[in-house]
């Protein structure tokens, strides 16, 4: 069964700070990995993902990540975060079966 | 283009009735999902149905359900509610089949059940 762990359940960080939250995965099949972002009282909104391929991934609103199969993490990093940041991320996998498994979720609190 | 709609958007029933909820997928889009988000399980995938058919169901019991018409508009329904089945209930759709993830889920904004 796949797995996703998000280390970090939130993280502080400053305006114009660089951030990165943590995820790491586990799976014995392929795996196609994505980070969601989650504003108050809203649905999800894909922020990026990785098929394959290039292993550095870039998304929306500045945010990107590394997909590092040696570690099986997928980190995703900003290099300076403005306060409309603030929300909650998540981390999920899914093996091709469309169905989609997600880590517990970081909230992201930037602070002026 | 319209978004993912998902109707209503809050809802309060009593334990043992049952609820339908509804999501009208973005147009084009066969592929529709269901996910449960609570604060204490976090988000877990219910099912997704494509044409009409379950593809995949996750680990939930019986008395969750769900269909899917011939125009891609899907409903959830749970029947014998409980305390615990209060939630924010996500769907998403997507345009390609099963087997092929190479595009985006766009997810609604949910129904939030809250069962009393």
């Amino acid at each position: 069964a796949q797995s996703v762990t998000q280390l970090d359940s939130q993280v502080p960080v400053f305006e114009e700070a660089p951030v990165e939250l943590r995820c790491n995965y586990s799976s014995s099949v392929s795996v196609y990995l994505f980070w969601y972002v989650q504003y108050p009282n809203q649905g999800l909104q894909l922020l990026l993902k990785y098929l394959s391929g290039s292993t550095l991934v870039k998304g929306i609103n500045g945010f990107e990540a590394e997909f590092n199969k040696s570690q099986t993490s997928f980190h995703l990093r900003k290099p300076s975060v403005h306060i409309s940041d603030t929300a909650e991320y998540f981390c999920a996998g899914d093996t091709g079966r469309r169905a989609l498994t997600f880590g517990s979720g970081t909230r992201l609190q930037v602070q002026p | 283009k319209a978004g993912v709609t998902q109707t209503p958007r809050y809802l309060i029933k009593t334990r043992g009735q049952q609820v339908t909820l509804s999501c009208s997928p973005i147009s084009g889009h066969r592929s529709v999902s269901w996910y449960q988000q609570t604060p204490g399980q976090g988000l877990q995938f219910l099912f997704e149905y494509f044409s009409e058919t379950q593809r995949n169901k996750g680990n939930f019991p019986g008395r969750f359900s769900g269909r899917q018409f011939s125009n891609s508009r899907s409903e959830m329904n749970v029947s014998t509610l409980e305390l615990g089945d209060s939630a924010l209930y996500l769907c998403a759709s997507s345009s390609l089949g099963p087997g092929s993830v190479d595009t985006e889920a766009f997810f609604g904004q949910g129904t939030r059940l809250t069962v009393v």
